[in-house]
């Protein structure tokens, strides 16, 4: 069982646009939301996280909308380039889980076209 | 330079012959965990573990085994690896556990005939 749904499961965009990637959650009690980017043949590298205590967070190009009412956030990327073609995963942890528990999505693959 | 290195990169391996993974961080991270990677199902967490000694199980823990007797090193053990294991496994450390920035490595393509 998923506890977190991601979509779409890919997105092809052009050089400018600007890729949505969503992810829905069912456990109320998560309270840390990362994404996380993998480019081929690497592992996954942290992009941004967001408390539920905000409804955005902007790193540079990337931001995170957060709507704790829908149990839904997603992830904008301003101004696409095709350097950012990679896979992004969002994650989910909440306080009832200790350690390094982390659960994540399916993944979206990402493809910027020049 | 900060890093998990994982060992091997690839490995073709046969049903039943028990087989290791090995995982280390030159961080000093307490937190460290290990998850597989299958095409339409994201990163699954195997087992995790917050210190020495420590271990505890992920989300997907059947079939695997790990050790945790030194800070830095982590291992991954397949006792009887069967075809459904074959994937793409990372290793992660973290300083600070859930809410700590992961830091993966370069990951293990394993296929088990």
């Amino acid at each position: 069982q998923q506890q977190v749904k991601q979509s779409p499961q890919s997105l092809i965009v052009q050089k400018g646009g600007i890729p949505i990637i969503n992810c829905a959650y069912e456990n109320t009690a998560f309270d840390y939301f990362p994404w996380y980017q993998q480019f081929p043949g690497k592992g996954p590298a942290l992009l941004i996280a967001i408390r539920p205590d905000v409804s955005e967070k902007k790193e540079g190009r990337f931001t995170i909308s957060f709507n704790k009412s829908a149990k839904q956030f997603s992830l904008h990327i301003m101004d696409s380039q095709p350097g950012d073609s990679a896979t992004y995963f969002c994650a989910a942890s909440g306080k009832e889980t200790s350690g390094s528990r982390l659960t994540f999505g399916e993944g979206t693959q990402l493809t910027v076209n020049p | 330079e900060a890093q998990v290195t994982q060992n091997p990169r690839y490995l073709i391996t046969v049903t039943g012959k028990k087989l290791t993974v090995t995982c280390s961080q030159n961080m000093n991270h307490e937190y460290m965990s290990w998850y597989r990677q299958d095409p339409g199902l994201g990163l699954r967490q195997i087992y995790y573990s917050m210190n020495v000694e420590v271990t505890d199980k992920g989300d997907v823990p059947e079939g695997y085994k790990v050790s945790r007797k030194e800070k830095r090193n982590f291992p991954l053990i397949l006792e009887s690896p069967s075809p459904n294991q074959t994937s793409l496994y990372f290793c992660a450390s973290s300083l600070r556990g859930r809410t700590g920035k992961q830091y993966f490595g370069p990951g293990t393509r394993l296929t088990v005939t």
